[in-house]
């Protein structure tokens, strides 16, 4: 069963442009959750999405923004990047939002570097 | 105002000895906790959780305890092992309508030495 997807691993951008990342569920999860970590603040909640529909919003500008498709597949977008956007970005998912049992499976990140 | 708590940015265990990772929390609505190990270059990994209605789950080497009156919860790993040498985050949720967000404390990185 193949894990949680993100892609690319490695991006480096300059401060003012946008990015896209990519995450791609376990088959069969239908909860997308993209977390944010850097080296001072830990992880950090961004959203939550199931079955398309964004269900939480973490405290981040709306610089970032999310997606999820029909498919579970999900997106998620930063605008107008600056340095401190530097971190690994992390994308979680679950069976059902209720997956407490379980917790979540992590894919291995997105490290952006903004420079 | 950060809701987990991880004291300790690092700790320093011998080979066969005991770990113990410690965590606070604030919020009295979280009612279930997690703890994940991540090692470099790799997505957190589930280790092991409680339900607030319990007060130890044990998996192999692996215990938590949670102390609701104190807020508090630790890991224990019994014999540590070189290959648990990673950063450990201790994480919580609260029952939510339709949502299911985690927050996560800082990290505690555990350094076995063999």
């Amino acid at each position: 069963k193949a894990g949680v997807t993100q892609t690319p691993r490695y991006l480096i951008k300059t401060r003012g442009q946008q990015v896209t990342l990519s995450c791609s569920p376990i088959s069969g999860h239908r909860s997308v959750s993209w977390y944010q970590q850097t080296p001072g603040q830990g992880l950090q909640f961004l959203f939550e999405y199931f079955s398309e529909t964004q269900r939480n919003k973490g405290n981040f500008p709306g610089r970032f923004s999310g997606r999820q498709f029909s498919n579970s597949r999900s997106e998620m977008n930063v605008s107008t990047l600056e340095l401190g956007d530097s971190a690994l970005y992390l994308c979680a998912s679950s069976l059902t939002l209720s997956g407490q049992s379980y917790g979540y499976t992590f894919g291995s990140g997105t490290r952006l570097t903004v420079v | 105002d950060q809701q987990v708590k991880q004291n300790s940015p690092s700790l320093s265990v011998q080979e066969g000895r005991i770990s113990i990772l410690n965590c606070d929390y604030t919020n009295s609505m979280f009612d279930y906790f997690l703890w994940y190990k991540k090692y470099p270059a790799e997505g957190p990994t589930f280790l092991i959780s409680i339900s607030s209605i319990k007060d130890k789950n044990e998996d192999g080497r692996f215990t938590v305890f949670l102390n609701k009156s104190a807020k508090h919860l630790s890991l224990h790993i019994v014999p540590s092992q070189p290959g648990d040498s990673a950063v450990y985050f201790c994480a919580a949720s609260a029952p939510g309508a339709g949502s299911y967000q985690l927050t996560f404390g800082k990290g505690t990185k555990l350094s076995v030495i063999p």
